[in-house]
């Protein structure tokens, strides 16, 4: 069964700073996607990762995938307060039809 | 459309009882899928539909549970003889058939089982 591991589980940063937020799958697959979830909330979905070397950013979040290392990143630009949630990756495999989802990196950013 | 909706969003029920959770799909999404959330990890797979056809459940799916999808729009999600394992928060999503289609969830219903 296909193993995704990120890492690390819990991040805990000043305002300002960067930093990366790692995901490994153990299969091969060309389709990544990265959520947010806020506490008790359900998830939000920030990127769509579909080709080896996509590169995605949206605001301080960048969003990469190598699919030769079976690795996606998530990168943190000068952390707001706004970014504390955790972080979800989710692979699926083609043809299964269905997400495999990492444990989730807890980010808090520190005012 | 207002997106993936679920009804309802907390349950709170004693051991033994029997539960039943909707999922409305965003309309023009064929496939609905079933996730299971317990604090702290990461959601895990349930079950998938294709329209009205459930084409895959997880092993996690024991007898006690069972989902429909009747007519290819809403699902139903039923827990029979509730246990205090089954306490997580069950997470519906839908998507459009396609390699590159992404899901959107919905909010979710936190079930406690006491």
């Amino acid at each position: 069964e296909l193993k995704v591991e990120q890492n690390p589980l819990f991040l805990s940063m000043q305002e300002g700073k960067n930093y990366t937020i790692y995901c490994n799958y153990s299969t091969t697959s060309d389709r990544l996607y990265w959520y947010r979830q806020d506490p008790g909330k359900s998830l939000e979905s920030l990127f769509v990762l579909l080709s080896n070397g996509a590169v995605k950013q949206e605001g301080r979040l960048m969003a990469s995938l190598d699919t030769k290392a079976r690795l996606s990143t998530l990168h943190i630009t000068a952390a707001v307060h706004d970014l504390s949630a955790t972080y979800f990756c989710a692979v699926i495999v083609f043809n299964f039809n269905k997400f495999y989802f990492g444990s989730g990196t807890k980010l808090n950013v520190k005012p | 459309d207002t997106g993936v909706s679920q009804d309802p969003r907390h349950k709170i029920t004693k051991r033994g009882q029997n539960v039943t959770f909707r999922c409305d799909p965003i309309s023009e999404h064929n496939r609905l899928y079933w996730y299971r959330q317990t604090l702290g990890q990461g959601p895990e797979f349930l079950t998938y539909f294709q329209n009205e056809a459930q084409l895959e459940k997880s092993r996690l799916l024991s007898d006690r549970f069972s989902a429909e999808r009747p007519k290819g729009s809403f699902s139903t999600l039923e827990i029979q003889r509730t246990e205090q394992g089954d306490s997580a928060m069950y997470l519906c999503a839908s998507s459009e058939t396609g390699s590159n289609t992404e899901a959107f969830f919905g909010q979710g219903t936190r079930l406690t089982v006491v």
